[in-house]
């Protein structure tokens, strides 16, 4: 099984901040990766895919970046709309969500 | 508009059995790969089946592998999951996902609301 860690698992950040999320896989996924974001009491919401792709209607100042083992989403300029927390997820082989990062208002 | 709709959630007792329903509208449901992932009170999102298009191929995590079944009606455009001797761990909000392929892998695109599934004597 390939297994996702991120850090860091909170992270205390203002509007306006750049911030940048770690995901890294067990083993080599290429480019197989997703980034969701998810907001209490909701389902999740696909942001990346492909490491790097951004989903339709998604805002510009997410991004992401990264293939092998190694991927990092960033969010330039972070809005009071994007406190929540981020999942990656791997789909090279079956699927697996990593543990999760909770972005809150520092 | 693509929708998918779980149903089914509620009060099990531990070791008893349960049927998630999820409702499909808005795309041409028999030729996608359906999931279902769930998300324990508090906790992370955990992936927990798969089924093809087609319905021949289907997939489990290990933490519910002859346990449950995951099953689809093309017909009536809606994905299954038959739970059985359910455990306290298996408690959480239960999600459907539409799996789209790109590049010769899937990711998921659009997501049920949940429904929720509560084991307790």
């Amino acid at each position: 099984d390939i297994q996702m860690t991120q850090s860091p698992s909170t992270l205390s950040a203002s509007v306006g901040d750049r911030v940048t999320i770690t995901c890294r896989a067990s083993q080599s996924i290429s480019s197989w990766l997703a980034w969701f974001q998810q907001k209490p009491g909701k389902a999740p919401n696909l942001l990346i895919y492909q490491a790097s792709s951004l989903e339709s209607g998604v805002p510009s100042r997410f991004s992401g970046s990264g293939s092998g083992t190694e991927f990092t989403l960033t969010i330039n300029s972070l809005q009071p709309d994007d406190f929540a927390t981020y999942y990656c997820q791997q789909y090279s082989f079956y699927f697996t969500f990593g543990p999760g990062t909770k972005v809150d208002i520092k | 508009e693509v929708q998918l709709v779980e149903s089914g959630g509620g009060l099990v007792q531990p070791g008893g059995s349960l049927r998630l329903s999820c409702a499909a509208s808005g795309f041409t449901f028999g030729i996608y790969s359906m999931h279902w992932v769930r998300q324990a009170p508090g906790k992370g999102l955990e992936y927990v089946s798969s089924i093809s298009g087609n319905a021949e191929s289907t997939f489990y995590a290990n933490s519910v592998k002859g346990r449950f079944t995951i099953s689809r009606d093309n017909f009536k455009n809606t994905l299954y999951l038959q739970m059985g001797s359910l455990t306290t761990e298996d408690m959480a909000v239960y999600y459907c996902a539409r799996e789209r392929s790109y590049g010769g892998k899937g990711n998921f695109d659009y997501w049920g609301q949940g429904t929720l599934v509560t084991v307790s004597s």
